[in-house]
């Protein structure tokens, strides 16, 4: 149980174009998604809290408008990297969690997507 | 605030032997602490979780963890290691609220057979 997939699992696109990442709880819902970033050989980065139907909460140093975050059922959230440049090249990795996210949550990993942008 | 500290970037230790991943937090609260593994391509599996409970916490394929609030530390062993338990592992604290979930930097665990 307690399944998140991501799609798509790769993606190359061109520097200035729109890429959107889908994350999917399939077998629960999701009160709360998160999405992250991992650089090479590097921990993962919060980078936004979601809640369904409610606006995304953003991490410091983290451009809202670049990186849109639509939450839009309990089982589907998807991040859309806008204007996409080189340096957004990343692991990008979502969880999510059965309840708020509090202290005691355990959150769900999925699989990751890499995107890499020319 | 809270802070997560592997002491070791890599850990490689031969197959059949103890395996010993560390870790120490910081927090201002009293924490939630978790070991994850990443296998690689693959997405993070939760091995095990400490939320205030028994101190040892028995976690999936034979892991286990020891919450020390003494010495701020839950590090992760296993007495026999397997070649399929190559993989990082991340250390993850959760002080809750705005705090959310902090990882630490990840061990590389090799396994020599």
């Amino acid at each position: 149980g307690a399944v998140v997939s991501q799609h798509p699992s790769r993606v190359i696109c061109k520097s200035g174009t729109s890429v959107k990442i889908e994350c999917r709880s399939l077998d629960f819902q999701a009160t709360t998604m998160f999405w992250y970033r991992q650089f090479p050989k590097q921990s993962l980065m919060l980078m936004a809290t979601s809640n369904e139907g409610s606006k995304a909460t953003y991490e410091q140093g983290v451009e809202k408008d670049k990186f849109l975050i639509n939450h839009a059922s309990l089982t589907l959230s998807t991040l859309t990297v806008t204007s996409a440049h080189p340096e957004d090249s990343s692991f990008y990795i979502c969880s999510a969690s059965l309840s708020s996210g509090g202290r005691t949550d355990t959150q769900y990993f999925g699989p990751g997507t890499r995107l890499t942008v020319l | 605030a809270q802070s997560v500290t592997q002491l070791d970037s890599h850990v490689s230790v031969s197959e059949g032997t103890p395996v010993l991943l560390r870790c120490n937090y910081s927090s201002s609260y009293s924490p939630s602490l978790f070991w994850y593994v990443q296998h690689p391509n693959k997405g993070l599996q939760l091995l095990l979780k400490y939320t205030s409970a028994a101190t040892l916490v028995k976690g999936i394929n034979g892991f286990e963890a020891e919450f020390k609030k003494s010495e701020t530390s839950f590090h992760l062993t296993k007495p026999s290691a397997h070649m399929s338990d190559a993989a990082e592992y991340f250390c993850v604290v959760s002080g809750g609220g705005a705090d959310g979930l902090t990882f630490g930097k990840g061990t590389h665990l090799i396994i020599q057979p």
